[in-house]
């Protein structure tokens, strides 16, 4: 089966860093793009960070330089590392595969069902 | 950054009413255009992807049109379990920009 868990959330204060991690079963993550998306509370969806199967990696402009998504290709895992958090980083995140046709437009077909991070004094 | 914009931001309809809800984006992303649902505490779930294809294991019910920069999806009959948040999301380019939402209720 074909599955994403993420862990690794929790509280954090302001300043502080954690590490968020995506294990994958059913595929391989080295294979594929994978994303992180996160979801303040009541909020909607925000993109956050996705790597290339070959290895680039690219982020929102609200984590440039702050968060680093990699991959640990020998546990078939995924990482967020989250240094110099802030309040507005709370929130649910999820990390989902990013599907990539030989042709057309990429879309997350399989979801996590999400780790939560609170940002707070 | 390309802006997505959903209309309505919600919505109240019965049971088997047709139901359309509306992406546009700020650019033309050509058929990049993906829509999610989303059930409260749980994570999104495939729709459609590239405007108008239908994820494996969705419902015919559902389906989506457009190109360039306006799309919608539609619901042709509502169900029960159909009740939920709707985001259209583009991958035409990064950063990959989600809609508002659309709160789809029970009327």
């Amino acid at each position: 089966e074909v599955q994403l868990v993420e862990s690794g959330g929790g509280l954090v204060q302001p300043g502080g860093s954690l590490r968020l991690s995506c294990a994958a079963s059913g595929f391989t993550v080295s294979s594929n793009y994978m994303s992180w998306v996160r979801q303040a509370p009541g909020k909607g969806l925000e993109w956050v960070s996705f790597i290339y199967s070959g290895g680039s990696t690219y982020y929102a402009d609200s984590v440039k330089g702050r968060f680093t998504i990699s991959r640990d290709n020998s546990k078939n895992t995924l990482y967020l590392q989250m240094n110099s958090l802030r309040g507005e980083d709370t929130a649910v995140y999820y990390c989902a595969r990013d599907r990539v046709p030989a042709a057309g437009p990429n879309y997350m077909d399989v979801w996590g069902k999400g780790t939560t991070v609170t940002v707070s004094s | 950054d390309i802006q997505m914009t959903q209309s309505p931001s919600s919505l109240s309809a019965s049971v088997g009413d047709r139901v359309t809800i509306t992406c546009r984006a700020s650019q033309s992303i050509s058929s990049y255009l993906n829509w999610y649902q989303q059930k409260p505490g749980k994570a999104p779930n495939l729709l459609i992807y590239a405007a108008s294809s239908l994820q494996s294991g969705v419902p015919s019910r559902f389906s989506g049109s457009g190109s360039g920069t306006d799309f919608t999806l539609t619901i042709s009959s509502l169900q029960p379990e159909d009740f939920a948040t709707y985001y259209c999301q583009q991958s035409y380019s990064t950063p990959y920009t989600f809609g508002q939402g659309t709160r789809l209720e029970i009327k």
